[in-house]
C-alpha cells in the first residue's frame, strides 16, 4: 500500500534489551523524521534524515540510533532500553526542506519498557 | 531557536458553534510555514492547513481557516460549524525554509465538542 508505515504497531520489551522501530515511505519523500509523544510534552523530535546517509539529531536523540541506508526507510533503534523510552513513537516523511511541506505520518508504534 | 506557543491545554465549544485555537510561534526565519494538525482519539496525526510566511491571504481549507497575523506571530485555527467528531487534540506545527530545517510542534489543545 501507498503511504507511510510503521511497524511492530505494539512492543513490550524489558528495561536493557535493544529494540527497532521500523519505518518505510513509499513516497521517495527526501525527509523522514522520528518523534515520539508523551502526555504533556507533545511530539519532540528525535532524529531526522534529509537524505540516504545524511541523518541529524533532534531535541531528545540520547538512546536512540538511527540509519538510512535506503530512501525508503527509516529505522529507530533503542540501543538499551529504559523506563523513560516508553512511549508512543511517530515517523513522518516530506518532501524537500527547500521548500515549505507538510509531513505525512505513520500510524504510530506504542513501545512499553517493563 | 523556533517555538511554538498553544496556551489552551483544552477547550470545549458547543455542536454547531465556531471555535478558535490558539498558537502564537517564534522564529528568527525571514521564511517559514506554519501547520495545524489534528490527532483524535484513534492516534493517528491528520494534516489540516498550512500557511506559508509570505501568504496575503488567510488559508481556508473547507471549515478550517488559519487567522494568521505575521506581525503579532500569531497562526490561529478557526473551526466553524464544530461537529462532533471534531473532538481531538490539535497541534500547530513551524517549520523553516531551506535544509535542515525540521518541524517544530507546540503541546496542542484538546478540544470537545458537546452536543
Amino acid at each position: 500500500d501507498a503511504g507511510i508505515t510503521q511497524s511492530p504497531r505494539y512492543k513490550i520489551t524489558e528495561t536493557g534489551r535493544q529494540v527497532t522501530l521500523m519505518c518505510h515511505q513509499t513516497w521517495s519523500h527526501s525527509y523522514m523524521f522520528w518523534y515520539r509523544q508523551d502526555l504533556g510534552h507533545g511530539l519532540r523530535l528525535i532524529y531526522y534524515s534529509a537524505a540516504a546517509d545524511i541523518t541529524d539529531k533532534g531535541e531528545v536523540p540520547d538512546g536512540y540510533v538511527v540509519s538510512r541506508s535506503k530512501t525508503e526507510n527509516f529505522p529507530l533503534t533503542l540501543e538499551s532500553a529504559t523506563r523513560s523510552q516508553t512511549s508512543v513513537y511517530f515517523c513522518a516523511s516530506s518532501e524537500s526542506g527547500l521548500e515549505i511541506n507538510e509531513q505525512f505520518f505513520g500510524p504510530g508504534t506504542r513501545l512499553t519498557v517493563l | 531557536a523556533q517555538k511554538i506557543t498553544q496556551t489552551q491545554p483544552g477547550m470545549f465549544v458547543q455542536e454547531k458553534e465556531a471555535v478558535t485555537l490558539d498558537c502564537t510561534y517564534d522564529t528568527s526565519d525571514p521564511s517559514y510555514g506554519l501547520f495545524w494538525y489534528k490527532q483524535p482519539s484513534s492516534g493517528e496525526m491528520i494534516f489540516l492547513i498550512y500557511q506559508g510566511s509570505y501568504d496575503q491571504q488567510n488559508a481556508t481549507e473547507g471549515r478550517y481557516s488559519l487567522n494568521f497575523q505575521k506581525a503579532r506571530k500569531s497562526a490561529n485555527l478557526v473551526i466553524s460549524a464544530s461537529q462532533l467528531g471534531d473532538s481531538a487534540m490539535y497541534f500547530c506545527a513551524m517549520r523553516g525554509m531551506g535544509y535542515g530545517q525540521n518541524f517544530v510542534f507546540g503541546p496542542g489543545t484538546r478540544l470537545s465538542v458537546l452536543p
